[in-house]
């Protein structure tokens, strides 16, 4: 059965610095993976997603995540942290589209000023 | 084009009743997935519906938890006889037909139910 591994329930990082959220999955077949955001007392929107093909894949907001197939992660990055991001970010995966999405625990990012 | 829509936004039940959701899909959508999102915890999968049948209900309580999505009208998930533990947000998702490219599920915005 496929699961989502996210490391850091909470994260801070400085308005300006990098963005790093972790992520590592396990699944027995190439699956489907997906970061989404979700703002406070908002539903999750998606950020970005890896089906086939590209393994850097470029989202909204500046946000990318890298599909390491080696290391079984999906780690998110944003170059440069803005204090609109703050909020927290869920990694999922899926094996089928039409499958049920597994969700990470979150991690909640904060942006110190 | 109108994204999911769910209702109410927020419900409050004592201890006993009955909570009702519902959730319109996206235009065009006839595939829709119920998740539970307990506090500090992530998403977890309820149930995945299709028009008039009942796809997936590996994630829903044996007891007290119901959904459908009828031919017309919104899907509905019910819980009868709430418990305190029931208190979360629930989110509806919605998914288009298999014969078209995208395979994203568009999450509305929850309803956060409170038991009292």
């Amino acid at each position: 059965a496929q699961s989502v591994t996210q490391l850091g329930s909470h994260v801070s990082v400085s308005e300006g610095a990098l963005v790093l959220l972790r992520c590592n999955y396990s699944s027995s077949v190439p699956p489907y993976l997906f970061w989404y955001v979700q703002y406070p007392n908002q539903g999750l929107q998606l950020l970005l997603k890896y089906t086939t093909g590209a393994t850097l894949v470029k989202g909204i907001n500046g946000f990318e995540a890298e599909f390491k197939k080696s290391e079984t992660s999906f780690h998110l990055t944003k170059p440069s942290a803005h204090m609109s991001d703050a909020a927290e970010y869920f990694c999922a995966v899926t094996l089928n589209r039409d499958d049920k999405i597994i969700f990470g625990k979150g991690t909640r990012l904060h942006i110190l000023p | 084009n109108a994204g999911v829509m769910q209702n109410p936004r927020h419900l409050v039940r004592r201890r006993g009743q009955e909570a009702r959701l519902r959730c319109s899909p996206m235009k065009g959508h006839s595939h829709v997935y119920w998740y539970r999102q307990l506090p500090e915890e992530g998403l977890k999968f309820m149930v995945y519906l299709q028009k008039e049948n009942i796809i997936d209900e590996s994630g829903m309580p044996k007891e007290r938890f119901s959904a459908e999505f009828p031919k017309e009208g919104p899907s509905i998930l019910r819980i009868q006889q709430v418990v305190r533990g029931d208190s979360a947000a629930y989110f509806c998702a919605s998914s288009p037909d298999l014969t078209q490219y995208t395979d994203t599920q568009y999450f509305g915005p929850g309803t956060r139910l409170t038991v009292l």
